[in-house]
């Protein structure tokens, strides 16, 4: 079993929709939880960084962590043709100088004009 | 801020020979830089860990000797590809954490990443 689940998809929604991508764990030793988005050939970009659970929203993003459940989850809210890309989440735990963190597989989303 | 560049974006070279990619934090020092390889349609693969002044870390499975890695100063890391072949060919993304970041010191920011291809 891999340390961090996600769903590889492809995920296909029309233009203005709300998209929900999630993510699950099993290292209760995770504290801190990132999102990220590659476009194609690009390195990843980070989007959203959560410390311990709760909600956090900024703009048309939303991250949420459920630590009793393992569960991350990311919700775009109205959806546009240039969030299509690939969605990574990402995770560490405390300790240890290099603080490396842990990648879903990634989720590709293809949001329709 | 927290922008970190990498350079060349891509590169081509024959096999037998050596490719340097650079990795730069441009407004920011940062201690550990690190190295991921990225196959097509696949995720991150963490290669090593960087660490300013000290050898790098090396995850199970990559070749040192191989790969070499220079992390000379707070803000630039060097991946050396030595005697590259064609299975060497990748996406090499570096990343770096930005301690000074209130409340985002685990956070990594990447570059943009190095296409290699060996012929």
């Amino acid at each position: 079993q891999k340390e961090v689940e996600q769903d590889p998809g492809p995920l296909s929604v029309p233009e203005g929709a709300i998209v929900s991508l999630n993510c699950t764990y099993s290292n209760s030793a995770f504290q801190y939880f990132m999102w990220y988005r590659q476009y194609s050939r690009k390195g990843p970009e980070l989007l959203m960084y959560t410390y311990s659970s709760g909600n956090k929203e900024d703009g048309r993003f939303t991250a949420q962590v459920d630590k009793s459940s393992k569960y991350i989850s990311l919700f775009i809210r109205d959806s546009q043709p240039s969030d299509s890309a690939t969605y990574l989440c990402a995770m560490s735990a405390l300790g240890g100088s290099a603080r490396q963190l842990t990648f879903g597989s990634g989720t590709q989303l293809t949001v329709l004009p | 801020g927290a922008v970190v560049s990498q350079h060349p974006s891509w590169v081509i070279c024959k096999s037998g020979t050596s490719v340097k990619i650079e990795c730069r934090s441009l407004d920011f020092q940062a201690t550990t830089m690190f190295w991921y390889r990225q196959f097509p349609k696949q995720s991150l693969m963490l290669m090593a860990t960087s660490n300013e002044g000290s050898k790098a870390t090396y995850e199970q499975g990559v070749e040192k000797d191989k790969f070499l890695i220079n992390h000379a100063s707070l803000t630039l890391s060097t991946l050396t590809v030595t005697s590259a072949h064609p299975e060497d060919s990748s996406f090499y993304i570096c990343s770096a954490r930005d301690l000074g970041a209130a409340g985002r010191g685990e956070t990594q920011y990447f570059g943009p990443g190095t296409r290699l291809l060996v012929l």
